[in-house]
C-alpha cells in the first residue's frame, strides 16, 4: 500500500518566491496534519485537519503560510512571500482513530525547502 | 509546561546491548495514546509501537517493547539487541482528549549504537 506522498523532497528557491508543498495522506485516513522541522525548535504543528476541516491552525506561523484540504486525498502548504527563515524540512502526516483513541501518524518522507 | 519530557539528549550503546530511551508525559485525561518514532539520518519519521492508556499490558512490536508505567507517567521505550541500523534520532508523543488529539512530540534522543 502506498504511503503518505510528499512532494517536491527538495526545494530551492529565492527570497520573496511562492512554494507549494503538496501531499496525498493515506487513503482512508481522516486526519492530516503540516509539520515543520528544525533544528533549533524541534517538530512543530502548523496546522490539522480532521475530515478535511481545518482544525486547528495556531501552528501557522504568519499570514505568509496557507494550508487547504479540497479533499480526502490531497493537501497544500503554501508559503507566500518565502523567507530565509522558512527553510525547513515539512513533514505531512495522516492518520485513522483506533478504537478508544486516536491512531498512530504516518508520516511522509518530508519536504526540505532552502530559501536562500 | 512540557507535555512529553525526553530528558536524555543523546545516548551510546554497545551493539547487541540493550538500551531504554526515557520519555515521560503530562496530562489529566484518563484516556490517551503514546507512540515512538524512530528518524534515521535519511530524515523520515518511522512509526514503531503504541501504547494505549488502559492497556494493561507493556507494548511489544519486536525488539522494540514500551516500559509502561502510568502512575509515574513513563514510557519508556526499550530497544533489546541493539543493531547498527537501530541508531537514529528517536522520539516520544502523545495523543489525548484534551488537547483536540493533537500529537505532542518530544525534542527527541540521538541514539548511537557502536559496533
Amino acid at each position: 500500500d502506498a504511503g503518505v506522498i510528499q512532494s517536491p523532497r527538495h526545494e530551492v528557491t529565492e527570497m520573496g518566491q511562492e512554494v507549494t508543498l503538496r501531499c496525498k495522506p493515506i487513503s482512508g485516513h481522516n486526519s492530516l496534519f503540516w509539520y515543520r522541522q528544525t533544528m533549533m525548535r524541534g517538530l512543530e504543528l502548523l496546522i490539522y485537519f480532521n475530515n478535511n476541516v481545518p482544525i486547528d491552525d495556531s501552528g501557522m506561523p504568519e499570514d505568509r503560510f496557507s494550508a487547504k484540504m479540497p479533499n480526502a486525498s490531497f493537501s497544500t502548504l503554501k508559503i507566500q512571500p518565502s523567507e530565509p527563515r522558512d527553510s525547513a524540512v515539512y513533514f505531512c502526516a495522516s492518520s485513522l482513530g483506533r478504537v478508544g483513541g486516536a491512531g498512530e501518524l504516518f508520516f511522509g518522507e518530508g519536504s526540505r525547502l532552502t530559501v536562500l | 509546561a512540557q507535555k512529553i519530557t525526553q530528558t536524555q539528549p543523546g545516548m551510546f550503546v554497545q551493539e547487541k546491548e540493550a538500551v531504554t530511551l526515557d520519555c515521560t508525559y503530562d496530562t489529566s485525561d484518563q484516556s490517551y495514546g503514546l507512540f515512538w518514532y524512530k528518524q534515521p539520518s535519511s530524515g523520515e519519521m518511522i512509526f514503531l509501537i503504541y501504547q494505549g492508556s488502559y492497556d494493561e499490558q507493556n507494548a511489544t512490536e519486536g525488539r522494540y517493547s514500551l516500559n509502561f508505567q502510568k502512575a509515574r507517567k513513563s514510557a519508556n521505550l526499550v530497544i533489546s539487541a541493539s543493531q547498527l541500523g537501530d541508531s537514529a534520532m528517536y522520539f516520544c508523543a502523545m495523543r489525548e482528549p484534551g488537547g483536540s488529539y493533537i500529537p505532542t512530540f518530544g525534542r527527541g534522543t540521538s541514539l548511537i549504537v557502536h559496533p
